[in-house]
């Protein structure tokens, strides 16, 4: 069936490193979701992605969506503790009603 | 706005009893969702509505039956409660599906513990 994969599945980095997480699906996407979920907390939408090899940024956080729309990433510029969580990415199922969901990038940072 | 509640916060249920999780959204949302969460499992899809007095399948759908007879309210029920269902229980809403900007909101969650 139609999977997400996403790597890693932990990350730990010191504050002020930089992060990346990559989603891949098995299949050729529509769009791409990107969601955090604070810890203790529940997933909040951060953007998504619909075009061939678009970009998207916001402040810190880069999205990439790949040129064969089969893979994306998330990059964060410069940590902060204020950036733990976990990072999923989710794809629309082939009927268009609903999102799967990857298993999720949890991101930890010392300061 | 309240966004999308969900009811009750935590429950501790033993073996074999029955309880149903309320959701309710107040963005007039066209489709809502329920899912699981445990450990290093994602987010998993159990049952989802695409509108008012629809209901359907989704990844883990055993053991669980849901309702949608208000647009705004989407019941969750578990029949007969296992240790296996111990987990997370989120539900979110948007107005559209996967094919088009369909952002999803999500409740607080519900934390079921099964003895």
């Amino acid at each position: 069936g139609q999977q997400v994969m996403q790597i890693p599945q932990y990350q730990h980095v010191q504050e002020g490193e930089d992060f990346t997480t990559y989603c891949n699906s098995s299949t050729t996407l529509s769009n791409i979701q990107w969601y955090k979920q604070r810890p203790g907390g529940h997933p909040v939408f951060l953007i998504q992605l619909v075009k061939s090899g678009e970009v998207k940024k916001q402040k810190r956080l880069t999205f990439q969506f790949g040129e064969a729309k089969k893979n994306s990433s998330l990059h964060i510029t410069a940590t902060q503790t204020t950036d733990v969580g976990t990072y999923f990415c989710a794809e629309a199922n082939q009927a268009g009603t609903a999102l799967i969901f990857g298993k999720g990038t949890t991101l930890s940072v010392s300061s | 706005n309240a966004g999308v509640t969900q009811t009750p916060k935590f429950r501790v249920l033993k073996t074999g009893q029955s309880m149903t999780l309320l959701c309710a959204q107040d963005m007039n949302h066209e489709y809502m969702y329920w899912y699981r969460q445990d450990p290093g499992m994602g987010l998993r899809l159990i049952h989802y509505s695409v509108g008012e007095g629809t209901t359907a399948k989704g990844e883990v759908p055993d053991g669980y039956n849901v309702s949608r007879l208000k647009k705004q309210n989407f019941l969750l029920g578990l029949e007969s409660a296992a240790p296996s269902q111990t987990s997370v229980y989120f539900c979110a809403s948007s107005t559209h599906g996967g094919f088009s900007y369909n952002e999803q909101f999500f409740g607080p969650g519900t934390r079921l513990t099964v003895l």
